[in-house]
């Protein structure tokens, strides 16, 4: 079984600096893919971005990027220039490559405040 | 383009009764998952929907079962309610053919039913 940990139950951050959130999981799979979602306090899910385990080359969208260290099996998000509209739970999440289906399996989250 | 819906939006029901959710998938999406999210948790994976079949269940007793529609909708079904059942339960809806690489498993959630079990 896959397991995914968020050790920082809680951040905050000042409106236009930088954040980074950390995730790691534990998994014996060589092929699986990872997630960064945002949940508002609206409740709806919202993909951040995505991070193909055998691509060496970090994700990145916009003001969102990863920094992912497969053999540590570690997967931080970076949040650049922080917003007001960044406040929300994120959660890191990992899925595993097959053909039994496709199980997200998330983390616990990490509530980020972010202020003016 | 409509994205994932969920009914109801809010749902109370007794202990020991029976409720039914459904989902309506992102339109082109023929695979739908359901989660359980209890309060202050991540989301927890129930089971996942593909062609009419359950393809994929998580750690949820037989309490908890569903159905695939031929139009790709789905309901989620949970009997014998007890107070634990409380939660938000969320749907998301992707591709379920793989041979498009990492994108077919880009799940996409709907907005959630928020169950509380009296």
């Amino acid at each position: 079984a896959q397991t995914v940990t968020q050790s920082q139950p809680e951040m905050s951050v000042q409106e236009a600096e930088t954040v980074t959130l950390s995730c790691t999981y534990d998994t014996s799979e060589n092929n699986y893919y990872l997630f960064w979602y945002k949940q508002p306090p609206s409740r709806q899910m919202i993909l951040v971005i995505r991070q193909e385990a055998y691509k060496q080359q970090n994700a990145t969208e916009n003001r969102f990027s990863v920094n992912f260290q497969k053999a540590a099996k570690s997967f931080s998000l970076k949040i650049s220039d922080s917003q007001l509209g960044d406040t929300a739970m994120y959660f890191c999440a990992f899925m595993k490559h097959g053909d039994s289906g496709y199980a997200l399996n998330f983390g616990k989250g990490t509530s980020l405040l972010v202020t003016p | 383009d409509a994205g994932v819906t969920q009914s109801p939006t809010h749902l109370i029901k007794t202990r020991g009764q029976q409720v039914t959710l459904r989902c309506s998938p992102k339109s082109g999406h023929d695979t739908v998952s359901w989660y359980q999210q209890a309060l202050g948790q991540g989301p927890q994976f129930i089971f996942q929907y593909y062609e009419e079949e359950e393809r994929q269940r998580g750690n949820f007793p037989d309490r908890f079962s569903g159905h695939q529609f031929p139009n790709y909708s789905s309901e989620l079904n949970v009997n014998a309610l007890l107070l634990g059942d409380s939660a938000l339960y969320l749907c998301a809806s992707s591709l379920g053919g793989g041979a498009a690489g990492p994108l077919s498993y880009e799940q996409y959630f709907g907005p959630g039913t928020r169950l509380t079990v009296t």
